[in-house]
């Protein structure tokens, strides 16, 4: 059973940092691709990023504007995303989700998501 | 841009009955790209449709895609009460983008 399970979210003051993480579980982790998609509350979800399989390819969606990493550590079965400069309109539920095939494509797969406030 | 509108923004029908859900694009859709979710209350969403038409794995058949261009739909033949949440197209022929959502709710 494909299982994947966010971690790293809560309370940042605005200009904080996050790491957020996202273990996998009952699929070969590094022959798919992986992103990251938030869902801010009463909004329709926003694909943030998305990384191959071996991680040497790695994608943004248009508006994230330079302040989202995703990385991956395929040993751990692990994905990562790294957030900067944290502002308010970042509140958001964080999912991780497994590529259907190519990434940037469909997710077959989501976590339960992780909550990000973003509040002083 | 790209911009998905979906409409109607809730839809109010009984069990049983057909549900239509549209989806409209600011430009052609790539080969069909367009891809239906379905999210319940504190819940992640979930594949229904992808290629336009395609059912993923283990979506019954009262759920069927259709569409081309800038035109998508989404039909549910014959509701069940589980059917009931909110449904999101989202395109991934330029970049990804999800539509704003249409809420199904029983009447």
């Amino acid at each position: 059973e494909v299982q994947l399970l966010e971690s790293g979210g809560g309370l940042v003051q605005p200009g904080g940092s996050l790491r957020l993480s996202c273990a996998a579980s009952g699929f070969t982790f590094n022959n798919y691709g992986m992103s990251w998609v938030r869902q801010a509350p009463g909004k329709g979800p926003e694909w943030i990023a998305g990384i191959s399989g071996s991680g040497g390819n790695t994608y943004y969606g248009d508006s994230m504007g330079g302040r989202f990493t995703i990385s991956r550590d395929n040993s751990k079965d692990t994905l990562y995303l790294q957030v900067r400069s944290l502002r308010a309109d970042d509140t958001a539920v964080y999912y991780c989700a497994k590529e259907t095939q190519a990434v940037g494509g469909t997710r077959d797969y989501w976590g339960q998501g992780t909550l990000v406030t973003v509040s002083s | 841009e790209f911009v998905l509108t979906q409409s109607p923004g809730t839809l109010s029908l009984s069990p049983g009955e057909r549900a239509t859900l549209s989806c409209r694009a600011s430009q052609s859709v790539r080969i069909n790209s367009l891809a239906w979710y379905q999210q319940k209350r504190g819940q992640a969403p979930r594949l229904l449709i992808f290629g336009a038409s395609s059912r993923a794995t283990g979506i019954p058949d009262r759920f069927s895609g259709s569409g081309s261009g800038t035109d998508f739909t989404l039909t549910i033949s014959r509701l069940e009460p589980e059917d009931f949440a909110v449904y999101y197209c989202q395109q991934y022929g330029t970049g990804v983008t999800f539509g704003q959502g249409t809420r199904l709710e029983i009447k």
